[in-house]
């Protein structure tokens, strides 16, 4: 079993559309989850940061966290072409172990 | 706050040569990592200091890859020698160690390997 899984994509969402971001874990311990997003030939960048089961909002995007499922994911409201990247799900497992998923490529359509 | 300053940004190589990537980590973090980003992949964690002394090195090939952490500040990885599947983008982050706390990333340096 991979350590952080996510669905490789491509995932495809028309502009303005609700885009659905799913990432699982294997460690049971993990105590923090990333969304970090990269754009094609640049280096990845953190959008998003949770620790605590539930919901946080930061502007268009959600990020839900269910440590009893070992599941994260990301939502991305009202998309934009711009937001047209691979999302990256990574997670530490403990003294800044960080592991990272394959990412999923997202693509807005205008 | 100045970022990750990674060099070179461009390495072509052939195969069974030696290179050298160099990292300076975001001052005062303690935790460097070096990732290995094959295209269309996620990053590979190669290996992970906590000031100088490594935590975990488990992924690293270490026939042909080592790293160092000098005064715990700047990194460099070597790769010797180089095979075709060596190239990728090599990531280096750094982290504030205190917690888990999230890792910010230099701009990478792309490798090719002919």
């Amino acid at each position: 079993q991979k350590e952080v899984e996510q669905n490789s994509g491509p995932l495809s969402v028309p502009e303005g559309a609700i885009a659905s971001l799913n990432c699982t874990y294997s460690d049971r311990g993990s105590q923090s989850f990333f969304w970090y997003r990269q754009y094609s030939g640049k280096s990845p960048e953190l959008i998003m940061s949770i620790y605590s089961n539930g919901d946080k909002e930061d502007g268009r995007f959600t990020a839900q966290l269910n440590k009893a499922s070992q599941y994260v994911s990301l939502l991305i409201r009202d998309s934009q072409p711009s937001d047209s990247a691979t999302y990256l799900c990574a997670v530490n497992r403990g003294n800044n172990d960080m592991r990272f998923g394959a990412g999923t490529r997202l693509t807005v359509k205008p | 706050e100045a970022g990750v300053a990674q060099s070179p940004r461009y390495k072509i190589i052939e195969k069974r040569q030696s290179v050298a990537f160099w990292c300076n980590p975001i001052s005062g973090h303690a935790t460097l990592y070096w990732y290995q980003q094959i295209l269309g992949q996620g990053p590979k964690l190669l290996i992970q200091f906590q000031n100088n002394g490594v935590v975990d090195d488990s992924q690293l090939p270490k026939d042909r890859f080592s790293a160092e952490r000098l005064k715990g500040v700047d990194s460099t990885l070597k790769i010797q020698p180089a095979k075709l599947e060596d190239s990728a983008v090599y990531l280096c982050a750094s982290s504030f160690s205190g917690g888990d706390t999230e890792a910010f990333f230099g701009q990478g340096t792309r490798l090719t390997v002919v």
